[in-house]
This record gives C-alpha cells, structure tokens and sequence, in this order.
C-alpha cells in the first residue's frame, strides 16, 4: 500500500520570503511519480510541479522547487520570494507508473502575510 | 489547453431528488475521474473510467452512479442522498496510461448541499 503523509497542517510565511513544505511518502514501487498540488480558498486545484521518479535530477518551476530524496522517500516543496497569491492548501501526491490513482497527503495550508 | 469544466458550480438537493453532475473536457485525455472533498481534506477518489470503462470504483454507495457517455464527458447521477454527501464534488482527467508521467488536471468543482 502506498501513503503520503505531510506533517505540518499549517505553515506561515512572510512574503517575499522562503518556505519549504515537507512531503514523506512509503512505497516498494521503483517507477512512480510525485506531485505538489495547489488548492486557493474556494479555487480550483491546479498542479504546481511534478517529479519522475527516475530522474534524479530536482524538478524546478519557476519560484517552485522540489527536494527529491529517493532513498528518503522525501519530497518537499520549496516556495521561493513567496506572494500573497501563494496561500492555499498545498497537496502532495502519489502515483504508481501506469496506474490512474493518487494517493494524497493530508494537505499543508500555507498562509503568506503582507 | 488544459481545462476540464464542470456544471453546475452549486447545487442544493433535498434526499429524494435526482440530480446529475457533468464534466467535461477536450484535452484528448482518455481517463476521467470524480472526487469527493470534505472542507480542509485531501480529495477522496470515487470512481475512475479510463477508455470509457470503468476502471477503479473505489466502494462507493449506489446512490452514487457514474456514466461516461464519451471519451469527453462524465456524469455523477446521485439519487437518495444522504445531508453527510455533502461536499466538493471535483472531476479530473488525464492522459491515461500514454507512457510518460500522467499528471491529473482538475476541474473547478461542484459545491453539493443535501438539505
């Protein structure tokens, strides 16, 4: 069975400024994948960055940035000049190649203050 | 393009209605899901079609039933709902198996009230 657990349900973070949100996840698959999802207040969610399993190499979009530990089973998210826009719950996710299921993490709500 | 949209955005139903939930999209994808989301909760998968058939139903009630007449639309039919069915019912889709990482694209959602 897999699970994704995100231990931190809240996070503050001043703008313009860092915040990493953390992400564990357990598995005995070698070929999956991971995501961060963005969920605004009553907005749609939307994928904020991805990460192959084989690629060792950390995914990077833009102020987003991921810190992939294969052998951990970590993947956190790292939110770089952060902005008012970035508050929203933060979803991490599981997928096994070639399989149409997420396992979720419990979310992280990350407030950003002016 | 990268949108999958969702009717209606709101609906409030008593426990003897019949309703429908629609979802749609034109992205090519061939796998089209519906979730259920509680207030500060992660989405909790009901059901997943991929290439029109059913493919994962994830022991949801059966007065929850799902139809996907095309590759491009899917329905949730709710019959005899229940006031704790209430919540954020989200539809996704993705590309289904192409090879390659399958990355889910959410629509925006239906908030369902069951009074």
């Amino acid at each position: 069975a897999q699970t994704v657990t995100q231990s931190q349900p809240e996070m503050s973070v001043q703008e313009a400024e860092t915040v990493t949100l953390s992400c564990t996840y357990d598995t005995s698959e070698n070929n999956y994948y991971l995501f961060w999802y963005k969920q605004p207040p009553s907005r749609q969610m939307i994928l904020v960055i991805r990460q192959e399993a084989y690629k060792q190499q950390n995914a990077t979009e833009n102020r987003f940035s991921v810190n992939f530990q294969k052998a951990a089973k970590s993947f956190s998210l790292k939110i770089s000049d952060s902005q008012l826009g970035d508050t929203a719950m933060y979803f991490c996710a599981f997928s096994r190649y070639n399989f149409n299921k997420f396992y979720f993490g419990s979310g992280t709500k990350l407030n950003v203050k002016p | 393009d990268t949108e999958v949209t969702q009717t209606p955005k709101h609906l409030v139903m008593g426990m003897t209605n019949k309703k429908s939930l629609k979802c749609e999209q034109h992205m090519g994808h061939r796998a089209m899901y519906w979730y259920k989301q509680k207030a500060k909760k992660p989405p909790e998968l009901m059901f997943v079609y991929s290439y029109e058939k059913l493919s994962i139903n994830e022991s949801v009630p059966s007065r929850f039933s799902p139809e996907c007449p095309n590759s491009s639309l899917l329905n949730l039919h709710l019959h005899a709902l229940q006031p704790e069915d209430s919540a954020l019912y989200l539809c996704a889709s993705s590309q289904a198996g192409t090879g390659g990482i399958d990355t889910q694209y959410f629509g925006p959602g239906t908030r369902l009230t069951v009074l």
